[in-house]
């Protein structure tokens, strides 16, 4: 069976900075891939997702992501935090034989310090 | 263009009380599924519909029932609320159920069990 983990459950990052989030993933073909991303009393929004090709890949609000098959991760990057960043992040995979339904982590909260 | 709407956004039941969670899509989605969000535990499948008058189990469907007797509405009826199932309850729905197809989220309910 599919699984995600997200090791950090709260990250603190000052505005401005930069931002990596970890996201690992146990599945026994090629994955599919998602990072959401929660704003406080909003329902998921899709940032990006990664199905084959290129391993980096860009979403919106200028985050990327990288996905490593050697160390089954797919770690969600910003190279600079905007006050608005500040939500809940998870990470998610989907299978081919699954009808779309997504295994997701545990989630990571991420504040964003002035 | 609504999306997904869910209903109510918040909800408090006495143990032992019934309710029926609505969802709805405009977007003439063919999957539509339910999942639940507990602290540090991400999102769970409680059930998912791939059509009008198709559902099946999640992950955790227990204590939950539902029907799809329309393209667009897909409700949650929980029969006898447990404290177990004080949760954030989010509606999703996608055009297929191939992974690399995107899934809508409604804003989520807030349920509490007393």
């Amino acid at each position: 069976a599919q699984s995600v983990t997200q090791p950090d459950i709260h990250i603190t990052v000052s505005e401005g900075a930069s931002l990596e989030l970890r996201c690992n993933y146990s599945y026994g073909a090629t994955p599919y891939l998602f990072w959401y991303v929660q704003s406080p009393g909003q329902g998921l929004q899709l940032l990006l997702k990664y199905f084959s090709g290129d391993t980096l890949v860009q979403g919106i609000k200028g985050f990327e992501a990288e996905f490593k098959r050697s160390q089954s991760s797919f770690n969600l990057r910003k190279p600079s935090v905007h006050w608005s960043d500040a939500a809940e992040y998870f990470c998610a995979v989907g299978a081919r034989a699954a009808g779309n339904k997504l295994t997701f982590g545990g989630g990571t909260r991420v504040l964003v310090k002035p | 263009n609504a999306g997904v709407t869910q209903t109510p956004k918040f909800r408090i039941l006495k143990i032992g009380q019934s309710m029926t969670l609505q969802c709805t899509q405009d977007m003439n989605h063919n999957y539509m599924y339910w999942y639940r969000q507990d602290p540090g535990m991400g999102l769970k499948l409680i059930y998912y519909s791939v059509g009008a008058g198709i559902t099946d189990k999640g992950e955790v469907p227990n204590g939950y029932n539902v029907s799809r007797s329309t393209t667009e509405d897909f409700p949650l009826r929980l029969e006898l609320a447990a404290p177990s199932q004080t949760s954030v309850y989010f509606c999703a729905s996608s055009y297929d159920g191939q992974p690399n197809t995107e899934a809508f989220f409604g804003q989520g309910t807030r349920l509490t069990v007393v």
